[in-house]
Parts: C-alpha cells; sequence; structure tokens
C-alpha cells in the first residue's frame, strides 16, 4: 500500500546552517502528489509545498524541494535555518485519483537554535 | 474566508466520560478528514468523508471512536468512553473534492484524566 517515510523525528541544527528534511514515499499512482505540511506551536498545520511533476524544483518561503519519482524522494531543504523554522514538519502523499486518500509521515520537529 | 472551525479548543474529561469533538470544514469543501495528533504516532486517521459518506476509517479507532456528517458542513467526533490513553490534538481538515491541499483547524486539545 501506499506509504510516506520521514526518518528523522528530530532534527536540531544551529541558525545559519542549511536544512534538509528526508522524505521517501511508496505509491503505485503515477498521479500522486507529494506534499509538505508545517506546523507551527500554537497554530494550525499549512501547507508549505506540494508537487506532482518530476524532477521539477517547487519553491516556497525560502524552502525549495524536487520530486524524484526515480527514487521516490520529496526531501525538503532551504539554504540558511532561522529560528523561526523551528516547527513539525510532515510529508504527505494524495494519490490523485478518485478516491484520493491521503498518507503522512510520522513527521520531523526542526529546533533551530541560536 | 473562514477556514475550518474546531471546537471546542481544549476539553478536559474525566476518564469513562463521553466527549463529542465539533468541526465546520471551509466553506465548499466535501472532502473531512478527522486526525489525532501525538507526539509518538504523528497523524493518524480516524475518518474520511466525502459528501457525508465515509470513504475511509482508521481500522484501530473504531471501536470508542465515531465520526459524522450531520450535514456538508458540519462534523462531529465522538470518543465514548474515553480513556486517558486518548489523550492527544484532534485535527480536523477539509478540501476540494479533486482538490489536493489540506486545510486544518487549529485543533482540539483533549485531557483525560
Amino acid at each position: 500500500g501506499d506509504s510516506v517515510t520521514q526518518k528523522e523525528g528530530l532534527v536540531t541544527l544551529t541558525e545559519g546552517l542549511p536544512v534538509m528534511l528526508n522524505c521517501t514515499y511508496q505509491t503505485i499512482y503515477s498521479n500522486a502528489f507529494l506534499f509538505w505540511y508545517v506546523h507551527y506551536l500554537n497554530e494550525s498545520p499549512r501547507l508549505l509545498l506540494k508537487s506532482s511533476t518530476d524532477n521539477k524544483r517547487t519553491e516556497h518561503q525560502g524552502f525549495h524541494a524536487t520530486l524524484h519519482k526515480s527514487s521516490s524522494s520529496f526531501h525538503l531543504q532551504k539554504s540558511s535555518a532561522q529560528l523561526s523554522d523551528s516547527a513539525l514538519y510532515y510529508c504527505a502523499l494524495s494519490e490523485g485519483n478518485s478516491n484520493n486518500r491521503i498518507f503522512f509521515g510520522d513527521g520531523t520537529q526542526l529546533v533551530v537554535k541560536p | 474566508d473562514a477556514g475550518v472551525t474546531q471546537t471546542p479548543r481544549h476539553e478536559v474529561a474525566e476518564k469513562g466520560q463521553t466527549i463529542i469533538l465539533k468541526c465546520e470544514p471551509v466553506s465548499g469543501h466535501n472532502d473531512l478528514f478527522w486526525y489525532r495528533q501525538t507526539k509518538i504516532q504523528g497523524l493518524e486517521l480516524l475518518s474520511y468523508f466525502r459528501s457525508k459518506s465515509l470513504m475511509e476509517d482508521g481500522g484501530a479507532f473504531k471501536d470508542r471512536f465515531k465520526a459524522e456528517m450531520l450535514n456538508s458542513s458540519f462534523s462531529t467526533l465522538k470518543i465514548q468512553p474515553t480513556e486517558p490513553k486518548d489523550s492527544a490534538v484532534y485535527l480536523c481538515a477539509s478540501r476540494l473534492t479533486g482538490g489536493n491541499t489540506l486545510y486544518f483547524g487549529a485543533g482540539t486539545r483533549l485531557s483525560v484524566l
């Protein structure tokens, strides 16, 4: 069945260093969408990035990700972490078919320290 | 535009009580999801509705959890009876049918004593 894997439960890094959060997935659906949702403390989770296009970089708010279907990956990156990036990040997949079920990874808590 | 509205924001229950959480999706969204969020398990699907029809439920939650779409703009999640292990944040999300982006509510933080 479909699944999403986020290997890192917690990532701690120093402000100014690059960020990379890993996401790999399994699906049989060629039209699947991949997403990154971000959940800041005391706010609602919200969409950060999404893509269904192979090998195309998508960017938002300084973050970027590229869907690589060959390796089933959709890693989230940022060149320089800011304190305000501290949050819980979820990678997710939607099947892109008529049922369009959604599958979430376990989430990665990003902590950025001064 | 109103987003997803969840009430109450916080709920404290005694073990064995019945609690009802409420959710109003974004107007016009026909897909509605209930999730339980914990640090250990992450986001766990409780129910997925499309136009009031149940599309998918989280098998592990059938026993004491019941979600309903009373109409296209209102859903409830009943937990009966509550147990301390149910302490978590319960998130509701909605989506346009045929769309792909989920819109989340702020969640209900449930504490069961």
